[in-house]
């Protein structure tokens, strides 16, 4: 079956402007997952969502960033006034079950987000 | 909170054991992990285990925690070149609503014919 896919795969923008990063879970996940991976660091959390709410938004770095899941699929991940800061490759992932058992969460390539 | 910290580098020869490491802080955290990450791919989970086990096996691959220590590590046998990636140690903290992991900075593994 077709793992987690995210689009685009690269994204140059320049700052200011407004960007929007989309996730394609792996049918049947209810939570779904944002983390964003700057170079040579591990991947930060962002957001997690079980279905359309987002259960924890604490790691969203501040009210710029905001993300979306209404029909508890496909997310979006929006940055509004982007800044050179927020280049990163941002990560989702999406796993079955929630917390309390194993928690396998499958990862997808990324969107590479440059701001000039 | 959770801080989970890894070592950068390791090089191996092809055909060794690699070892790599990663210490965390919250003795609390129910599930470690080990993600790898190749150029271009998604990161991968390799293995877990459960915050009640010491050792866990899994072909190729050994995982010993040391809860005392707040240590983690993973064993690779027989290293080949194809394990060449960067390896990420992560921790499930315990408690409210969500299931966060908290990454480590990565360990690149580098494999030498």
């Amino acid at each position: 079956g077709a793992g987690v896919s995210q689009t685009p795969s690269n994204k140059v923008t320049e700052k200011g402007k407004y960007v929007e990063l989309r996730c394609d879970p792996i049918s049947g996940h209810t939570a779904l997952y944002w983390y964003r991976q700057s170079l040579g660091q591990g991947p930060e959390f962002l957001i997690y969502f079980q279905g359309t709410g987002a259960a924890d938004d604490s790691g969203l770095p501040n009210d710029r960033f905001f993300a979306v899941r209404p029909e508890g699929s496909v997310s979006t991940l929006k940055i509004q006034r982007t800044e050179r800061g927020d280049s990163a490759v941002y990560l989702c992932a999406s796993s079955l079950v929630q917390r309390g058992e194993y928690n396998e969460q499958f990862f997808g390539p990324g969107t590479r987000l440059t701001v000039l | 909170g959770e801080d989970v910290e890894q070592s950068l580098f390791l090089s191996v020869r092809e055909g060794d054991s690699s070892v790599i490491n990663c210490t965390y802080t919250d003795s609390s955290s129910t599930y470690l992990y080990w993600y790898k990450q190749e150029p271009g791919a998604g990161l991968q989970l390799l293995t877990y285990i459960f915050s009640n086990m010491d050792m866990k096996q899994d072909q190729r691959l050994t995982v010993l925690l040391n809860k005392k220590d707040k240590h983690l590590s993973l064993r690779i046998a027989d290293t080949q070149t194809g394990d060449s990636a960067i390896y990420f140690c992560a921790a499930l903290p315990p408690g409210g609503a969500t299931n966060k992991l908290i990454f480590g900075t990565g360990t690149l593994l580098a494999v030498q014919p």
